[in-house]
């Protein structure tokens, strides 16, 4: 246990549904992150929030759309997503943005159809 | 842009070998580093990590890793390996983005490590 926990752990869904991934951290941090992870690609980074405010974006497409309702909680919105969408998608939390030793989730493995 | 570089993807060892993975960064300032390792159907985890202060960093597992500047280096090291430390490792690093704050952590593309018993 990571203190990060991310549900559901698997998910398939078409291309036309609408899904959320949800992430949960009990470390008191207050930064929380969504990465996706492809096979045979480096981890991307999509999503920063500190203190419950986007801070980065990295230029996600907008069929993924996160909140952040408080510093503990991190969902990531899906609606009309692409078969190339599929990946796992991870959830991290570190304490803030100068200590960014970052807390893994077990992730979410998304299936596209 | 920063990125990270991992020279790597796919090491085999036997019991006993020593571990180098390579870890190259390209950022010129202030940056952390660290190492994750991913165990088969395991959550990625924290083996090490550098902020600042003595370059050569000591991690769980009997892992180590070396901060060279001048190199844009932080290799991770192991002088024994085990089967139990099959797994894929990740390096990371972000950068001062300002003030006191770091950006985004951007990692490399992983090196999986497969250690024969």
């Amino acid at each position: 246990e990571t203190g990060v926990t991310q549900t559901p752990r698997h998910l398939v869904m078409g291309m036309t549904n609408k899904k959320s991934l949800k992430c949960e951290q009990h470390l008191g941090h207050n930064a929380m992150y969504w990465y996706k992870q492809s096979a045979k690609k480096p981890l991307e980074l999509m999503f920063v929030y500190n203190f419950k405010e986007q801070t980065e974006n990295n230029s996600v497409p907008s069929r993924f759309s996160p909140e952040c309702p408080n510093s503990s909680h991190l969902f990531l919105h899906l609606h009309t997503l692409q078969p190339e969408d599929s990946a796992l998608y991870l959830c991290a939390s570190s304490q803030d943005l100068q200590n960014t030793e970052a807390f893994f989730g077990q992730g979410t493995r998304l299936t596209v159809v | 842009a920063q990125s990270v570089s991992q020279h790597n993807h796919h090491v085999i060892l036997s019991e006993a070998a020593s571990l180098e993975l390579g870890c190259n960064y390209s950022y010129g300032g202030t940056v952390n580093l660290f190492w994750y390792v991913q165990y088969p159907g395991q959550h990625l985890q924290l083996l090490l990590k550098y902020f600042s202060g003595d370059p050569l960093v000591k991690g769980i597992k009997g892992f180590e890793a070396e901060f060279i500047k001048s190199k844009f280096s932080f290799n991770l090291r192991k002088p024994s390996v085990q089967w139990s430390d099959t797994a894929e490792y990740f390096c990371a690093v972000n950068a001062r983005a300002g003030g006191t704050s770091y950006g985004k952590l951007t990692f490399g593309q992983g090196t999986i490590l497969t250690v024969h018993p």
